[in-house]
């Protein structure tokens, strides 16, 4: 099936840096849904996008839908070393029963 | 918050064994709730989207009779990975949507299946 792509595929930043990752897509979502998930949990919604040029922000995180509904785009400000573990970026045509397309990934890692 | 509960967390069994994965949604009535598989360092992939009382709709290339999805209530999900063998080692994540609501899909916090 479709996948999203989000680049870069894996980060190693010092604490204290920003992050920033993106997700792209060929085809256009009405919602973008970002979410973290750490070595053998599930992932956890970190922010939702719900119009196109909205920009978010959840603490440290923020997130932006873009205005072609084909890409997005989240932010982390001075990273801590819990900000560890895997970012997916998630895009859904409609709510109700429609299914999440899911990006390929970004692993952060923290160097102390 | 809409918590999604999944059991067993680890499950470690022997080829040629079928094994039941739960998930229920515990303060919230789920109407659709999906199963996905993750293979080590890879995304989710959804496997079946599974609708309170009535059949799975299954992906492509995911064997019905294989990964059999039972969703007899509102707030209870079954995978049974059936007659399993070691390449069915892998994650596997439900998630569950609430029914008339506008929130995005609550996941669980999955289930590693560790085929000998």
């Amino acid at each position: 099936g479709q996948q999203l792509n989000q680049s870069p595929q894996s980060m190693f930043i010092q604490e204290g840096e920003d992050v920033s990752m993106n997700c792209t897509s060929s085809s256009i979502f009405n919602t973008w849904l970002w979410y973290k998930q750490e070595p053998g949990e599930g992932p956890v919604l970190l922010i939702a996008l719900y119009k196109a040029g909205e920009l978010t922000s959840n603490g440290r995180l923020t997130a932006q839908f873009g205005i072609t509904r084909k890409d997005s785009f989240l932010n982390i400000s001075a990273s801590i070393p819990s900000d560890v573990g895997i970012y997916f970026c998630a895009g859904l045509h409609n709510f109700g029963n429609e299914k999440l397309t899911f990006g390929t990934g970004t692993r952060l890692t923290i160097i102390p | 918050g809409a918590v999604v509960s999944q059991h067993p967390s680890r499950v470690i069994c022997k080829s040629g064994t079928s094994v039941k994965i739960e998930c229920r949604s515990l303060d919230f009535q789920a109407t659709t709730m999906f199963w996905y598989r993750q293979f080590p360092k890879k995304s989710l992939m959804l496997m079946a989207t599974s609708n309170e009382g009535s059949k799975a709709t299954y992906e492509q290339g995911v064997e019905k009779d294989k990964f059999l999805i039972n969703h007899a209530s509102l707030t209870l999900s079954t995978l049974t990975v059936t007659s399993a063998h070691p390449e069915d080692s892998s994650f596997y994540i439900c998630s569950a949507l609430q029914g008339n609501s506008n929130q995005p899909q609550h996941f669980g916090d999955g289930t590693r299946l560790s085929i000998l």
